[in-house]
């Protein structure tokens, strides 16, 4: 059985600070996995897939996250937030059957100015 | 554009109505889901369909329908039959199945049921 777990139900940080959003796996084969973000009221948008490739994915709007097989994670990180990354971040690992997403709780993102 | 869109944005239901969501998407995508959101928690699966008239059961599938009749089309019904119908509900859709493909999603349907 494969499942995932956002280690932050929140996350806080200011203007221009790092951003890291933690996720852990569990999947009995190496799993595809993938962050998406959701803005208020609206669908969810890839930021960045890992497929078995380079373990450090780069994705959309700066962000990367960084495949440790060893730890079983898949942490989320910017360097440098901003206003609009204001949102909530999802963690999702691929299940084989049907192209079925399993998806974490979601972290919620605050930026401060 | 080439898209998902989902309508009504906002649904109002009384207890013991069916009503029925749409999803259309212009991807040329094979396979379309359907996912139930509620506060603070993530994504379940409601149904899935691969294929035009075909489709399967999620992990939540009690209490809706679906069906499949044109490759653009997934529209899910909401029976009177599903016990707590109020949450957000979306539709996605991939080019076929297979752990590369990304799923797209629509904007969402906000279902309150008065």
């Amino acid at each position: 059985a494969q499942s995932v777990t956002q280690l932050d139900s929140h996350v806080s940080v200011s203007e221009g600070t790092p951003v890291l959003l933690r996720c852990n796996y569990s999947s009995s084969y190496s799993p595809s996995l993938f962050w998406y973000v959701q803005h208020p009221n609206k669908g969810l948008q890839l930021l960045l897939k890992y497929t078995s490739a380079a373990t450090l994915v780069k994705g959309i709007n700066g962000f990367e996250a960084e495949f440790k097989k060893s730890e079983t994670s898949f942490h989320l990180t910017k360097p440098s937030a901003h206003m609009s990354d204001a949102a909530e971040y999802f963690c999702v690992v691929f299940k084989a059957a049907g192209n079925k997403l399993t998806f974490g709780g979601g972290t919620r993102v605050l930026v401060k100015p | 554009d080439g898209g998902i869109t989902q309508s009504p944005k906002y649904l109002f239901r009384k207890e013991g109505q069916n009503v029925t969501l749409s999803c259309e998407q212009n991807l040329n995508h094979d396979a379309m889901y359907w996912y139930r959101q509620d506060p603070g928690q993530g994504l379940r699966l409601i149904y899935y369909s691969q294929i035009v008239n075909d489709f399967q059961k999620g992990d939540i599938a009690e209490g809706y329908s679906v069906s499949r009749e044109k490759k653009e089309s997934f529209p899910l019904t909401v029976t009177s039959a599903q016990k707590n119908p109020t949450a957000f509900y979306l539709c996605a859709s991939s080019i076929r199945e297979g752990s590369y493909n990304e799923q797209f999603f629509g904007p969402g349907t906000r279902l309150t049921v008065l």
